[in-house]
């Protein structure tokens, strides 16, 4: 178990730029979570994958972000047009499948991305 | 919709002393609850959760939690912390409300004088 790892750890970016932020999971874990946290402020829900299919995205996603998974294995997330206000810590985070009853497996969580937008 | 909220947003506390981290939730169905510890730079590491059965949960470092359901609270305890326990804390909750996502608290940071 090598934990779930980010890349890179820091970004500094000038407005209008766009990013690309990597995470791999904790490999066998089917679930994969990006969260934003600003200074303060706990993580922030994003978006969410069950294997490949991203299943759901917070409206804090606005159409600037986008998420993928292919294969289901690491995943990206990119923002196009960076803003000031983008500037936050990234974090990914990974669950293993669970077999019956309501879904509870506890996240495990990278160290993140710090992105500053200047 | 689920939510948490924890009040204090730094408690300082003597090394050695004990210390309460207050956490309450808001839901109407069942609901899964959890703490995380962040240390600087870090990512989030899970100290405790609570799923079902015994309303005591122990977790790593020596911290255990209470679940509450009629005062909707999940506070987290430890009676003698240390140094090293200086960190920012974060309770959140799962459940049917949130499709099993996790909604964390604004986060307690704990700072530990010697």
């Amino acid at each position: 178990d090598t934990g779930v790892s980010q890349n890179p750890r820091h970004k500094i970016t000038k407005r209008g730029q766009n990013v690309t932020f990597r995470c791999d999971p904790i490999s066998e874990h089917n679930r994969l979570y990006w969260y934003r946290q600003t200074l303060g402020q706990g993580p922030e829900f994003l978006t969410y994958f069950q294997n490949e299919a991203q299943l759901e995205k917070s409206r804090l996603l606005s159409d600037r972000f986008s998420a993928e998974r292919p294969k289901g294995s690491f995943s990206t997330l990119e923002i196009q047009r960076t803003e000031q206000g983008d500037s936050a810590m990234y974090l990914c985070a990974s669950s293993p499948p669970q077999i019956g009853g309501p879904y509870n497996s506890p996240l495990h969580f990278g160290n993140g991305t710090r992105l500053t937008v200047t | 919709a689920q939510s948490v909220t924890q009040l204090d947003s730094q408690v300082p506390v003597f090394e050695e002393a004990p210390v309460e981290l207050r956490c309450n939730y808001s839901s109407s169905v069942s609901v899964y609850l959890f703490w995380y510890v962040q240390y600087p730079n870090q990512g989030l590491q899970l100290l405790l959760k609570y799923l079902s059965g015994s309303t005591l949960v122990k977790g790593i470092n020596g911290f255990e939690a209470e679940f509450n359901k009629s005062q909707t609270s999940f506070h987290l305890r430890k009676p003698s912390v240390h140094i090293s326990d200086t960190a920012e804390y974060f309770c959140a909750v799962s459940g049917v409300d949130s499709s099993y996502k996790l909604i964390f608290g604004s986060g307690t940071r704990l700072l530990v004088r010697p």
